[in-house]
């Protein structure tokens, strides 16, 4: 069974520009749910979406957004880049919004915001 | 308010030797609890979870956690330690009544284990 994936691996922006990372969660998986990993900070959650809605979204400005499509698989956009963006985008999928289901974690987009 | 806390930025154990890495927890209700490991430049692998039950939970790569509910901790071990168990471990509580479907993670503990 193929795991989730992201891509791209690594994405290099400059500060003001729009970066898209994408996600496939897992075969079956109807959740996906974002996270951000800044160096030297935990994961902090950013989005969650099953069956094509948003579903709750931490908190981070309105530029982060993103969406996920019929095939479920997401995409987060991050508008108006800032220098402080730069970290590791987790993606992360769950079988059913049933609350005993651990995630499954993607490779991670390392975005870097120059 | 729901958090999780890992209250050491790292441990280091000698190959061999037990290893403990502590969680601990503030939650409404009762906590689905979830350690995860993370290796250099990957993602989040899951270790093991605690729903209900035993509070002593079996995981992968011989780790373990047990549930202390009077403590709120959740601490992961493990009996004799390999120099591959050295990675970042996240603990993970799962706010289940208030805001079901959110993970709060801590901040991570990196463990050196040393041959």
């Amino acid at each position: 069974e193929a795991g989730v994936t992201q891509s791209p691996t690594h994405l290099i922006k400059t500060r003001g520009q729009q970066a898209t990372l994408r996600c496939s969660p897992i075969s079956g998986h109807t959740s996906v749910y974002w996270y951000q990993q800044a160096l030297g900070l935990g994961l902090q959650f950013l989005l969650w979406y099953d069956e094509g809605e948003e579903r709750n979204r931490g908190n981070f400005p309105p530029r982060f957004s993103g969406r996920q499509f019929p095939n479920y698989s997401s995409e987060l956009n991050v508008n108006a880049l800032e220098l402080e963006d730069s970290a590791l985008y987790l993606c992360a999928s769950s079988h059913t919004t049933s609350g005993y289901n651990e995630q499954f974690f993607g490779p991670g987009t390392r975005l870097t915001v120059l | 308010a729901q958090s999780v806390a890992q209250p050491e930025d790292q441990v280091n154990v000698a190959e061999g030797n037990p290893l403990t890495v502590k969680c601990t927890y503030s939650v409404s209700g009762n906590p689905y609890l979830f350690w995860y490991v993370q290796y250099p430049n990957r993602g989040l692998q899951f270790l093991l979870k605690y729903i209900t039950g035993d509070n002593l939970v079996k995981g992968s790569y011989g780790f373990e956690a047990e549930f202390n509910k009077s403590q709120t901790s959740f601490h992961l071990k493990k009996p004799s330690a390999l120099v591959s168990d050295s990675a970042l471990y996240f603990c993970a509580v799962r706010d289940i009544l208030y805001n079901f479907n959110k993970f709060y993670f801590g901040s991570g503990t990196k463990l050196n284990v040393k041959p």
